[in-house]
């Protein structure tokens, strides 16, 4: 099973920034947030992951809390590329290898 | 760079038949996964085979599928007297070893008649 929880929609409005959260209350100390999205049924994109530090790269930006028990990833100017299913997962670095995906959040950008 | 590539990217099969589904990893990448995405559901993982070995074959249906990743070639899973629920869209991921991320191909998307 998943061990993240995401709210299964989201819209947000063409420009804006889209601030979609994660909470993953179970973390441990060596597990990193991964975020990958799914545009129409492709593969999935690889977004941006972190560990406790705050991340940007130039898809996104990622907030983690400093108890780690939940983050929330930035598209800072959305556009309707951007309409997709976003998948948190949590993933420890030397432990399972495998990926688990959970529900998601399906953002849908408006124009 | 190329990314992961995935062929063929639709299949269609009769039930009986078999699919064979192949995975090319991004160059430098030894490491390959598979993945299941049955029709409006979350990915699921299958398999997780470095080149000649299988890492991790917990998600794999305990008949008629199969994996390998030799030394030379792609990575191939393949499906035996294929069945209507085996129809759903197939992903492969690579990366370089087993700490880094995954990066997924466009997948293949199994039909089965």
């Amino acid at each position: 099973d998943a061990k993240t929880t995401q709210p299964p929609s989201m819209d947000c409005a063409e420009g804006r920034a889209a601030n979609l959260p994660c909470n993953h209350s179970t973390i441990s100390g060596n597990e990193y947030v991964y975020w990958y999205r799914q545009i129409h049924s492709q593969g999935p994109q690889y977004i941006i992951h972190g560990l406790k530090n705050n991340e940007t790269n130039e898809m996104a930006s990622l907030i983690i809390t400093e108890d780690r028990k939940s983050s929330t990833l930035i598209l800072p100017h959305a556009t309707l590329r951007d309409t997709a299913v976003y998948y948190c997962i949590v993933r420890a670095q030397g432990g399972s290898e495998k990926l688990v995906f959970g529900k998601g959040t399906k953002l849908t950008v408006n124009p | 760079n190329a990314g992961v590539m995935q062929n063929p990217r639709h299949l269609v099969r009769r039930r009986g038949q078999e699919a064979r589904l192949r995975c090319s990893p991004m160059k430098g990448h030894s490491h390959v996964y598979w993945y299941r995405q049955l029709p409006e559901e979350g990915l699921k993982f299958m398999v997780y085979l470095q080149k000649e070995n299988i890492i991790d074959e917990s998600g794999m249906p305990k008949e008629r599928f199969s994996a390998e990743f030799p030394k030379e070639g792609p990575s191939i899973l393949r499906i035996q007297q294929v069945v209507r629920g085996d129809s759903a869209a197939y992903f492969c991921a690579s990366s370089p070893n087993s700490q880094e991320t995954q990066y997924f191909g466009p997948g293949t998307r199994l039909l089965v008649l």
